[in-house]
């Protein structure tokens, strides 16, 4: 039984659309992350949060908006797309000073 | 700030030779430092981590990795491959705060 679990797989999005991707997870932990996974490029960390209400900015938040109304949610906002967010993102969960639990992925198309 | 280092984007073995995947990490405090696994189309998979004590630690399929503070590297190992293998491999460090930073990867091909 999947832990982390990301919605849409994938998704095809017009630039200057807005774009939300959803994570849901039961592991109950507290921290919760996304990623965008580019070829050359590794994962890199947009946003996290530490907890309901909370929303930390990662490595590269420009561009993205993140939202963690409960627990097990958090989501992935981008408000107006661009083709530059053509990416792979990944949802994370895990608890402060070890290991993170991803989700499948979404497969993000920006035309 | 921390950082991470594959020097091998790529590796190529046979099926059945021994395999190292290399990593330096970058961090100011005692680190910890993680190995996770790849597959096509698929979310990252945690291999191993280590967060102190014996700098040799085991994790799933066979796999192991050392902790080397003087070298600030944590290579993966595994003495022998099967082309199931074949995967991208991530080093990551992570600071007390739970913010993991990732290297580029490792594509790792077995031939079968």
């Amino acid at each position: 039984e999947a832990a982390v679990t990301q919605s849409p797989r994938n998704k095809v999005a017009v630039t200057g659309g807005k774009v939300t991707l959803s994570c849901n997870q039961t592991n109950n932990h507290n921290n919760m992350y996304w990623y965008r996974q580019d070829t050359g490029h590794g994962l890199r960390l947009i946003h996290y949060s530490y907890g309901a209400g909370s929303t930390e900015k990662g490595d590269i938040p420009d561009g993205y908006k993140a939202s963690r109304p409960s627990q097990e949610n958090f989501s992935l906002i981008l408000e107006l797309a661009t083709p530059s967010q053509t990416s792979v993102y990944f949802c994370a969960s895990g608890e402060q000073g070890h290991e993170q639990y991803f989700g499948p992925g979404t497969r993000l198309t920006v035309l | 700030a921390q950082s991470v280092t594959q020097p091998d984007a790529r590796v190529t073995v046979s099926e059945g030779a021994s395999l190292q995947l290399r990593c330096k990490y970058s961090y100011s405090a005692t680190p910890y430092l993680f190995w996770y696994v790849q597959y096509p189309r698929q979310g990252l998979q945690l291999l191993l981590k280590y967060y102190s004590g014996d700098p040799v630690v085991q994790g799933v399929n066979g796999f192991e990795a050392e902790f080397s503070k003087s070298n600030s590297s944590f290579h993966l190992r595994k003495a022998s491959v099967h082309w199931s293998d074949s995967a991208v491999y991530f080093c990551a460090v992570s600071s007390h705060t739970g913010k993991l930073t990732f290297g580029h990867g490792t594509i790792l091909r077995v031939h079968p």
